[in-house]
């Protein structure tokens, strides 16, 4: 009963590198959230994506930052020419289809990756 | 996370109530929640309340609901240093965070 899978859980890059980070939401779930967590700050919601769909992309950076969910595989978030003002966890959480009975509203939360620019 | 609020920080001792509270703004949300983040993991719910409920009680957590004002606490009773962690609240309507709450418990 494998959880919320996101890898790698710790990623460094250099100034101007991408980052790519993965995302394996549970099984069953066809919804996707991307979080920004600063340390010491608080949760920023990214992007709210179901398969090949993005719902809502309205906490994401305009420039450099991309997510995707394909038909198969995980989900995606893409940091282009990272700066260290990126550096940052980045979580993932799933959920099933809304409005469905088994949904509750309740985000399952992936252990989250870390990002550090240097 | 703007529409949502929280104070940052509460410091408690072992075996006292902690109280944390949170505002909102989105009054069509069908479900409220808490989330629970120890460090270095990612958020685990807690617990959560309808919008149609005035309070829930799970063990030693109390949920308290006033729609009215807008507002939403956790009350966890005789407090241990396990709890010690980061509380969120959150809404169903558009799962934005609040910034959470940092609950420390001295010994």
């Amino acid at each position: 009963n494998a959880g919320v899978m996101q890898n790698p859980r710790h990623l460094v890059r250099r100034r101007g590198q991408e980052a790519r980070l993965r995302c394996s939401p549970m099984k069953g779930h066809s919804h996707v959230y991307w979080y920004r967590q600063l340390p010491e700050e608080g949760l920023k919601f990214m992007v709210y994506l179901q398969k090949e769909n993005i719902i809502d992309e309205s906490g994401m950076p305009k420039e450099r930052f991309s997510a995707e969910f394909p038909k198969e595989g995980p989900s995606i978030l893409r940091i282009q020419q990272v700066v260290r003002g990126d550096s940052a966890a980045y979580f993932c959480a799933s959920s099933p289809e809304p409005g469905t009975a088994k949904n509750t509203g309740e985000l399952f939360f992936g252990e989250g990756s870390r990002l550090t620019v240097l | 996370g703007e529409d949502v609020e929280q104070s940052l920080f509460l410091s408690v001792r072992e075996g006292d109530s902690s109280v944390i509270n949170c505002t909102y703004t989105d009054s069509s949300s069908t479900y409220l929640y808490w989330y629970k983040q120890e460090p270095g993991a990612g958020l685990q719910l807690l617990t959560y309340i309808f919008s149609n409920m005035d309070m829930k009680q799970d063990q030693r957590l109390t949920v308290l609901l006033n729609k009215k004002d807008k507002h939403l606490s956790l009350r966890i009773a005789d407090t241990q240093t396990g709890d010690s962690a980061i509380y969120f609240c959150a809404e169903s309507i558009d799962m934005r965070f609040g910034a959470g709450t940092r609950l420390t418990v001295k010994p």
